[in-house]
């Protein structure tokens, strides 16, 4: 199976919250992790990216935490807005065998 | 503006009928690849092009074919072979080999079996 999956399949959250979609790895030689964002019928968007060197990264409104010894991957958005709404995946480098992607997360937001 | 550009946005196959998806790149990438993706699933991987006049097959290659003629374009054919076309295709490049790096996407191709 995927070593990359999601806790929920959908996330339900009220406008001007902050939203977290997490993702759980298997493979500990994983050294880059990746979020993107696919709204309807679009192409996913690069959200954030993290190296396995690293803990924590912030870019405008999203932090993306990685915790190595759970194999375990957050996403943060803050503020949530209606344009928000979209379905969130995460994807791992398992090196030889490239970016694996998980199914993802549908964030809905509610006002 | 420079970007990835796929082409046509819905596609129809009939039966038997090989089918290509245009797949445009002015970003100056040296990589390209061809992901499938079905309702509710993660992307998988078809074909995969690191240089030009080179690719390799990625984990559903079988009843997909590509060419990589041009730096900046990666057709993907879906030939009669592939019994279960219907998806939406996405294509994507970085920027150099080797999968530590970003992909970008363009927007996708729907195709569907008539």
């Amino acid at each position: 199976g995927e070593s990359v999956g999601l806790h929920l399949p959908t996330l339900s959250v009220q406008e001007g919250d902050n939203s977290i979609i997490n993702c759980a790895y298997s493979n500990s030689a994983s050294d880059y992790f990746i979020w993107y964002k696919q709204e309807s019928g679009k192409g996913p968007q690069f959200i954030i990216d993290i190296r396995s060197n690293m803990d924590k990264r912030q870019g405008q409104r999203v932090t993306v935490l990685l915790n190595k010894t759970v194999k375990h991957l957050s996403l943060q958005i803050a503020a949530t807005q209606p344009g928000d709404s979209a379905v969130y995946f995460c994807a791992e480098n398992m090196g030889a065998d490239g970016l694996t992607f998980g199914k993802g997360t549908h964030l809905i937001i509610q006002p | 503006d420079g970007g990835i550009t796929q082409s046509p946005k819905y596609l129809f196959r009939k039966e038997g009928q090989n089918v290509t998806l245009s797949c445009e790149q002015n970003l100056n990438h040296d990589a390209m690849y061809w992901y499938r993706q079905d309702p509710g699933q993660g992307l998988r991987l078809i074909y995969y092009s690191q240089i030009v006049n080179d690719f390799q097959k990625g984990d559903i290659a079988e009843g997909y074919s590509v060419s990589r003629e041009k730096k900046e374009s990666f057709p993907l054919t879906v030939t009669s072979a592939q019994k279960n076309p219907t998806a939406f295709y996405l294509c994507a490049s970085s920027s150099r080999t080797g999968w530590s790096e970003k992909l970008f996407f363009g927007s996708g191709t729907q195709l569907s079996v008539l």
